[in-house]
C-alpha cells in the first residue's frame, strides 16, 4: 500500500539548535514529494517540494529537505530553530496514477523552546 | 490578496441537520479540492474538482455531497450530518489538476464542525 508516514507525534528542541522532522514513505513510481506546516488556527502553507534533481531542496522560512531513496526517505531540516518554527508539519505524496490525489503523514508536532 | 476563503468558520450543529461550508477562491484555479484533518490521522482528502462540472470522490466520501457550478466556488454539502462527520474540514485550490504544479495547493482557515 501506497504511504507516507511521519515517525514522530512530536519533536522538541531549543531555540538556535537544528532541527529534524522524518518522513518516509512508500509509493510506486517516481516519488513527489512535499512539506506543508500549519500555524495555530490556519490552514496548510506549502513549504517546499522535491520532484526529481537534486537531493536538497531549499523552501520558504530557511527550510530545507533532503530527499534519500535508498532510506526512503524525505526529512525536514533547518540548521537554527526559531520559536516562530513551532507548528504542525505534514509530509504529502500522491497516490501513483493521479495527480489529484495526495496522501498526507499524520503530523508531526514541532515545539521550540526558547 | 490571493486566498480561499470558507464558511463558517465554526459551526456546531444536530444530527440530521443539513448543512453547507461554502469555499471560494480568487486567484482563478482549476483544480480544488476538500480534505478533513483528524488528530492522528493527517489529512484525507473527501472530493476534488479538476473543473467546473468535473468532481471526483476521494478517499473518504460517504455522507458528503460536492458541486462546482462556477470556478471560484466549490461549496461541500453535509446531507444528514452525522457525529462522525464532526471534524476540522479544510477546502484547498491548485492552478491546474493533473500536473504536478497542482500539488502546490492553497488552503482555506479551516472550518471546524461539530455535529451532536
Amino acid at each position: 500500500a501506497q504511504s507516507v508516514a511521519q515517525p514522530e507525534d512530536q519533536v522538541n528542541v531549543a531555540e538556535g539548535n537544528p532541527l529534524t522532522v522524518k518522513c518516509t514513505y512508500s509509493v510506486s513510481g517516481n516519488p513527489y514529494l512535499f512539506w506543508y506546516v500549519q500555524y495555530p488556527n490556519r490552514g496548510l502553507q506549502f513549504l517546499l517540494k522535491y520532484i526529481t534533481g537534486d537531493n536538497l531542496v531549499k523552501g520558504s522560512y530557511g527550510f530545507e529537505a533532503e530527499f534519500n531513496k535508498s532510506q526512503t526517505s524525505f526529512h525536514l531540516k533547518k540548521p537554527s530553530a526559531l520559536v516562530s518554527d513551532s507548528a504542525l508539519y505534514f509530509c504529502a505524496g500522491p497516490l501513483s496514477g493521479g495527480y489529484n490525489k495526495l496522501i498526507f503523514g499524520a503530523g508531526t508536532r514541532l515545539a521550540v523552546h526558547p | 490578496e490571493a486566498q480561499v476563503t470558507q464558511n463558517p468558520r465554526y459551526l456546531i450543529t444536530v444530527t440530521g441537520k443539513k448543512l453547507t461550508v461554502t469555499c471560494s477562491q480568487n486567484m482563478n484555479h482549476e483544480y480544488m479540492s476538500w480534505y478533513r484533518q483528524d488528530p492522528g490521522l493527517g489529512l484525507r482528502q473527501i472530493y476534488y474538482s479538476m473543473n467546473v462540472e468535473v468532481t471526483d470522490k476521494g478517499d473518504v466520501p460517504e455522507g458528503y455531497k460536492v458541486s462546482r457550478k462556477e470556478k471560484r466556488n466549490f461549496p461541500l454539502i453535509l446531507e444528514s450530518p452525522s457525529p462522525n462527520q464532526t471534524s476540522l474540514y479544510f477546502c484547498a485550490s491548485s492552478l491546474r489538476g493533473g500536473r504536478v504544479s497542482s500539488y502546490e495547493q492553497y488552503f482555506g482557515p479551516g472550518t471546524r464542525l461539530t455535529v451532536t
